[in-house]
């Protein structure tokens, strides 16, 4: 049974400073891994994906991978009230799998 | 931006009808998924659908659920005889080739038994 943790919060964080978001997960056949941002009522909208070990970043966000220890973290830098939403992490084993999902960590930025 | 499309945004049905919820993925896409998400809970996988035929599905998906590509454009998702716990948020998603790219998901489709 595959699952992904994760923390529900709720995450908070001042405006302008990192929030860092994190997420085990129990199968190690997984492949690639995905951050999705869910605002209430909404769909889940990718933010990015990693499937190497280390350090991945687009613009202010970086996602980290650490495959030994089953661990994938989401930093956001300067962070903004419009960064507050649900924050959805998921993996998939390739092939035709879809996603397994954690919960969501729901992160409030204070402005 | 390409987008997938979900029709309706939302439906309403009583308990033992059946409902067809509606998907246009990307067009360039060749992997087609239904996913759901009861309200509260986390997002749920049902089915992916590959080559015209269904590639993977949970154990959500059972006899109630199918699946069907009719037209070449549309994918839909059919729930027959609806009971109360299939209320829920009904989400279309579409990937390309190379699925490591990550899934694009449809505005979805509200689902209410009553």
């Amino acid at each position: 049974q595959k699952e992904v943790e994760q923390n529900s919060g709720p995450l908070s964080v001042p405006e302008g400073a990192i929030a860092s978001l994190n997420c085990t997960y129990s199968d190690r056949g997984s492949q690639s891994f995905f951050w999705y941002r869910q605002y209430s009522g909404k769909s889940p909208e990718l933010i990015m994906f990693i499937y190497s070990n280390g350090d991945k970043e687009d613009g202010r966000f970086t996602a980290q991978l650490n495959k030994a220890s089953q661990y994938v973290s989401l930093l956001i830098r300067d962070s903004q009230p419009s960064d507050s939403a649900t924050y959805l992490c998921a993996q998939s084993g390739g092939g035709a799998d879809g996603l397994t999902f954690g919960k969501g960590t729901h992160l409030i930025i204070q402005p | 931006e390409p987008e997938v499309t979900q029709t309706p945004s939302h439906q309403v049905t009583q308990m033992g009808q059946e409902v067809i919820l509606r998907c246009v993925p990307i067009s360039n896409h060749l992997y087609f998924y239904w996913y759901r998400q009861i309200l509260g809970q986390k997002v749920e996988f049902l089915v992916s659908f590959y080559n015209n035929e269904i590639s993977e599905k949970s154990e959500i998906f059972d006899d109630q659920f199918s699946v069907e590509r009719p037209d070449g454009s549309n994918f839909t998702l059919k729930i027959r005889s609806t009971k109360l716990e299939d209320s829920a948020m009904y989400f279309c998603a579409s990937s390309p080739v190379d699925r490591g790219l990550g899934y694009t998901f449809g505005s979805g489709t509200r689902l209410t038994v009553v």
